[in-house]
């Protein structure tokens, strides 16, 4: 089946750095894919819709230039945490909807951010 | 707007109970799709089930069953004879429907833990 692969799945950065994570469609095109985060114990938010070859949509209270989303293939988006702090430790998971399927999403399988 | 209930944050059973994580939503929308999520603790979103809001039918899957009531917006999930392996964090999620894009709403959560 459908296979929505994220790199890394854990990830421990300095405080200050950047670091960038991957969701890649693996044998689907995809030109809407999704960014969730999860604090410990609580639920997935949407952060932001990732539009290929536009510029991403995000929700109210996400920080768009900290988060920085960049979907520059049909099959790839990327999340790039900017500046991470502590407070940025979190899981982070994205979804991607296939190209022509309307009724079809299929879920990553989450990357774990810590911050130090 | 949209929203997702669920109010048991968790539940502990013994082995071979039945148990029932309740979800309500609420939607102004007129289609849209409900959704059960597991997840264990390594982190990745295990789909369990897919309603649309015009499919009111229940629906039996081995020891999984789902209660869908349009009349009191809830869509219900039960296990029999729970497992230890059942032991996980699931979500509820609502997705809209409409045009071309699949944002998902997800309750908070109900953590399900399954004695032996």
């Amino acid at each position: 089946g459908a296979v929505v692969s994220q790199h890394p799945s854990r990830v421990i950065c300095k405080s200050g750095t950047s670091v960038k994570i991957e969701c890649r469609s693996l044998d689907f095109q995809a030109t809407t894919m999704f960014w969730y985060r999860q604090f410990p114990k609580q639920s997935l938010m949407l952060m932001a819709t990732s539009n290929e070859g536009s510029k991403a949509t995000y929700e109210q209270g996400v920080e768009k230039d900290k988060f920085l989303i960049n979907h520059a293939s049909l099959t790839l988006s990327t999340l790039t945490v900017t500046s991470a702090h502590p407070e940025d430790s979190s899981f982070y998971i994205c979804s991607a909807k296939p190209v022509g399927d309307i009724n079809t999403i299929y879920f990553g399988e989450g990357s774990w951010l810590t911050v130090v | 707007a949209q929203k997702v209930t669920q109010a048991q944050t968790e539940i502990s059973v013994v082995e071979k109970e039945d148990v029932t994580l309740d979800c309500v939503y609420e939607t102004r929308d007129t289609t849209y799709y409900l959704f059960w999520y597991k997840q264990p603790p390594s982190g990745e979103l295990v789909f369990l089930i897919r309603r649309n809001s015009f499919d009111e039918q229940n629906e039996i899957s081995g020891r999984y069953s789902w209660n869908f009531q349009k009349s009191t917006s809830s869509f219900n999930f039960t296990i029999t004879a729970s497992q230890v392996v059942d032991s996980a964090v699931y979500f509820c999620a609502l997705s809209e429907a409409y045009g071309n894009f699949n944002k998902f709403y997800f309750g908070s959560g109900t953590k399900l833990n399954v004695k032996p």
